[in-house]
């Protein structure tokens, strides 16, 4: 298994576009979260997913951003209408769901995917 | 309203030194903490983490040291090398609804000189 896959690595795009971004996570992990950085900041997290259920969102997912995780594997996120302040970097992570006991928080993260919005 | 406070911002170490960086949280159910490092251009990669039935945690050069009672808990890495220089993001999570979504201080940037 090489880890969590994200790609494009770099999207710039002009506002008003919309883009769209791929997640692999590690192969058996039924958990992905999607988290967004910008520069000197940590992680927020942006949403989650168990299997293929979107199980919660964050408040900072507005209506122009969209996740799906069609078939409990790889996951999309996409933003429509982009905005110069959704420049940021895309995270990707998943994990581990240990049936009994809860997840134990072990998030594998991507590379990340980085957007610029002129 | 930030959960995890982390400080200092920057920390610059002498090559063999000990870098100290430290972290307080709020919220009492908290029981999962977790320890990144960042490079610039990667993601975040997990470096140690501790739950609260211990007080210290040491993997390598790398110690958590946690107290409970004061909510608060601190990485060191001792003998730091140049290669240590990156950022380091200390988190907190619990297992409220089953989610173990984390909790991020803002993160310390540490250069280690040679």
């Amino acid at each position: 298994d090489t880890g969590v896959s994200q790609n494009p690595r770099h999207k710039i795009t002009k506002r008003g576009q919309n883009v769209t971004f791929r997640c692999d996570p590690i192969s058996e992990h039924n958990r992905l979260y999607w988290y967004r950085q910008t520069l000197g900041q940590g992680p927020e997290f942006l949403t989650y997913f168990q299997n293929e259920a979107q199980l919660e969102k964050s408040r900072l997912l507005s209506d122009r951003f969209s996740a799906e995780r069609p078939k409990g594997s790889f996951s999309t996120l996409e933003i429509q209408r982009t905005e110069q302040g959704d420049s940021a970097m895309y995270l990707c992570a998943s994990s581990a769901n240990r049936v009994g006991q809860g997840n134990t928080g072990e998030l594998f993260f991507g590379e990340g995917s980085r957007l610029t919005v002129l | 309203q930030q959960q995890v406070k982390q400080s200092p911002q920057s920390l610059i170490v002498q090559k063999g030194g000990i870098s100290i960086i430290n972290c307080a949280y709020e919220n009492t159910a908290f029981d999962y903490f977790p320890w990144y490092q960042q490079f610039p251009g990667k993601g975040p990669a997990l470096l140690i983490a501790i739950r609260p039935d211990v007080s210290e945690k040491k993997e390598g050069r790398f110690t958590i040291s946690f107290n409970k009672s004061a909510k608060q808990f601190s990485l060191h890495i001792m003998d730091s090398q140049p290669g240590d220089s990156a950022t380091y993001f200390c988190a907190a999570s619990n297992n409220a609804g089953n989610n173990r979504k984390l909790i991020w201080g803002l993160g310390t940037s540490l250069a280690v000189n040679p």
